[in-house]
Formats: structure tokens, sequence, C-alpha cells
């Protein structure tokens, strides 16, 4: 079992829905991470979470440390948001040393 | 735009070549991280450089080399390449371990 799991694999949307991924991680952390990768490999930091909750733009992500669960949720979908969105955590004792999922494929159609 | 760089952009080689991949982190960043990233899986973990220093290892034979420089340039280093090498390599940069910030990778082949 990886310690990072993220659901769905690939999640397939029409422009305007409201999307969710999840990601659930089995070992303690220091920080838990959205990312985002577009074709082309090019990956930019979403957010950088501890605790609570954190809004930027359309983007929203979640945590419950209790739980080992966070999730991100996009408003509004739009094609342009069609990427890879990746979790990646820091563990208790490894700072800066990101453990990833393996990835959630996300398709937005107009 | 991360203010992160890296070269090449591609990169062919044929196994048992010596490669060497370079990052040129964001102004004042102290610190970098390596990353291989197979075909469809997430990024794994190579090294880490802070200060100059290694500041931890992932799962990766000695075969996988790296240095940071003091002009906040760094190196990878892979001898001996093996076909399994193939995979992007991004590098990613930060400031006393905090929000890492990601090059847009060098995808190696190895033929």
């Amino acid at each position: 079992k990886n310690e990072v799991e993220q659901s769905p694999q690939n999640l397939t949307a029409q422009e305007g829905e409201f999307i969710t991924i999840n990601c659930s991680y089995s070992v303690g952390i220091s920080a838990l991470h959205w990312l985002q990768q577009h074709p082309g490999g090019g990956i930019v930091s979403l957010f950088m979470l501890s605790s609570g909750k954190k809004k930027h733009g359309r983007l929203i992500a979640t945590i419950n440390i209790q739980e080992k669960h966070s999730s991100l949720h996009i408003t509004a979908s739009h094609p342009r948001d069609s990427a890879v969105y990746i979790c990646a955590v820091e563990g208790g004792t490894s700072y800066g040393k990101l453990t990833f999922g393996q990835g959630t494929i996300l398709t937005v159609h107009p | 735009e991360t203010g992160v760089t890296q070269s090449p952009t591609h990169l062919i080689k044929t196994r048992g070549q010596q490669v060497t991949l370079r990052c040129s982190s964001q102004s004042g960043h102290n610190t970098v991280s390596w990353y291989q990233q197979a075909l469809g899986q997430g990024p794994q973990f190579i090294f880490q450089y802070y200060r100059e220093e290694e500041n931890g290892r992932g799962n990766f034979p000695p075969r996988f080399s790296g240095l940071q420089f003091p002009n906040y340039s760094s190196e990878l280093n892979v001898n001996a390449l093996e076909l399994d090498d193939s995979a992007l390599y991004l590098c990613a940069s930060s400031l006393d371990l905090n929000t890492q910030y990601f090059g847009p990778g060098t995808r190696l082949t190895v033929l």
C-alpha cells in the first residue's frame, strides 16, 4: 500500500462543474502539498497545508489531520484546469522531502 | 513561472553512459531537491541539498549523485545509465525547507 493514495485516478468533467480530488495518507506529516502538472512536465505548487483550509481563486484545499485526509476542490471548472493534480506529503521529521501520490488526471470538456 | 530553470530540456543517452543534469534555483533559495518521475507515476525523491550539503536521500543507488553550488545552481549526475533511468527529472528549490518551486524538468531517454 502506498503511503499517499489519491482518488479518483482519472476524472472527466464538463465546464462549470464542481470538482473534488481526494488524498489519504498513512504516515505522520508536517505538511501536505497540492501540486499541478501540465503536459510537458512543469509542476506548480498550488497549496501547502498543515491544518484547516486554504483558498486561492477557484481552488480550495482542506485537510483533516485526525483522519489523515485532504481534499482539493475546484469550483466552476474550466478546460484550462485540465492537468494532473498531485498530492504530496512531508514527513514529520523529513522536512522538504516530499512523498507523492500517483496523481489524478483531470480533463474538463467545454 | 517559478524562477527555477533546468537544462537540458531533453536528452538521449545509451546504456552505460554518464549524464549530468543542471538546475538553477530561485535566487536566495538555499535548498534544492531532485525527483525522478517515471512515465505515469508520481515523482520519487532522489536527494536534497541544503546549504551545499546532502540533507537526505531517497531509495536510489550511489550512481545517482549530486552537487549544490554557492550560486544556487545544482547538478544531478547519474553514472552507468540503465534503461529504467529513463524518466523526467525534476528539481525544486526552496528557502529553508519551505514551499518548493519546481523547474520544468529534464526528460532523459536511455536507449
